[in-house]
């Protein structure tokens, strides 16, 4: 099974809001991540997870929360998000945790719309 | 991450082969050469990569320039769900850490019928 699956595939929330996004492979893969990408560009990293602990944050803002529970579930809580923040949100894994030659599957995205 | 320049877009017709190009003429012996696609309304997809040598899988072909600084990704036969945007990324292999892939803006693939 190499399959990555995000929930839910769409989102749409008002910026008082609060609400998860929810990620989940079972390839025992030890390195999860975040990207961000708007329309008509490429994906951009949020976050990095090696071994379940947070490695990389790309200077995220603080309404944007990741959070992993274990080493199959990668979860990211948003809160009092901006219209700006509407996007695509990939999660993707990857089994090695260093070097170059690592492949990451990704998840088909959940949509998020911020009113 | 060192640079990579891919054309915009592409045309391709289908059952043809496609050759995307890759220019990463900064590329250090350490950078793997690295290929993504990304299809409409989905997330991207790992299609190959390669250090050194020409690779082949049952998706695509990779060559690679014999002073590296430029690669081509093939596809042997283009079909309509070829159709997508193709990412070349570098990524290098003596880091210590899980590390991000590092997008370009890509090439839009479009396939003709």
């Amino acid at each position: 099974d190499t399959e990555v699956t995000q929930t839910p595939k769409h989102l749409v929330m008002g910026m008082t809001n609060k609400k998860s996004l929810k990620c989940e492979q079972h390839m025992g893969h030890r390195a999860m991540y975040w990207y961000k990408q708007k329309a008509k560009k490429p994906p951009e990293l949020m976050f990095v997870y090696s071994y379940e602990k947070l490695s990389i944050n790309e200077s995220v803002p603080s309404r944007f929360s990741p959070e992993c529970p274990n080493s199959s579930l990668l979860n990211l809580h948003l809160h009092a998000l901006q219209p700006e923040d509407s996007a695509l949100y990939l999660c993707a894994s990857s089994s090695r945790t260093s070097g170059g030659s690592d492949t990451q599957y990704f998840g088909p995205g959940t949509r998020l719309t911020v009113l | 991450d060192a640079k990579t320049t891919q054309p915009n877009s592409m045309e391709s017709n289908e059952e043809e082969p496609v050759h995307l190009p890759c220019n990463h003429s900064t590329i250090s012996g350490t950078d793997y050469i690295h290929w993504y696609r990304q299809l409409p309304s989905q997330g991207p997809e790992y299609v190959i990569h390669g250090l050194t040598s020409n690779v082949n899988n049952r998706m695509a072909s990779l060559a690679i320039a014999e002073d590296r600084k430029s690669s081509t990704l093939i596809l042997h036969r283009a079909t309509l769900r070829d159709a997508a945007v193709y990412y070349c990324i570098l990524r290098d292999k003596s880091s210590g850490s899980a590390r991000q892939l590092t997008f370009g803006s890509g090439t839009q693939l479009t396939v003709l019928p």
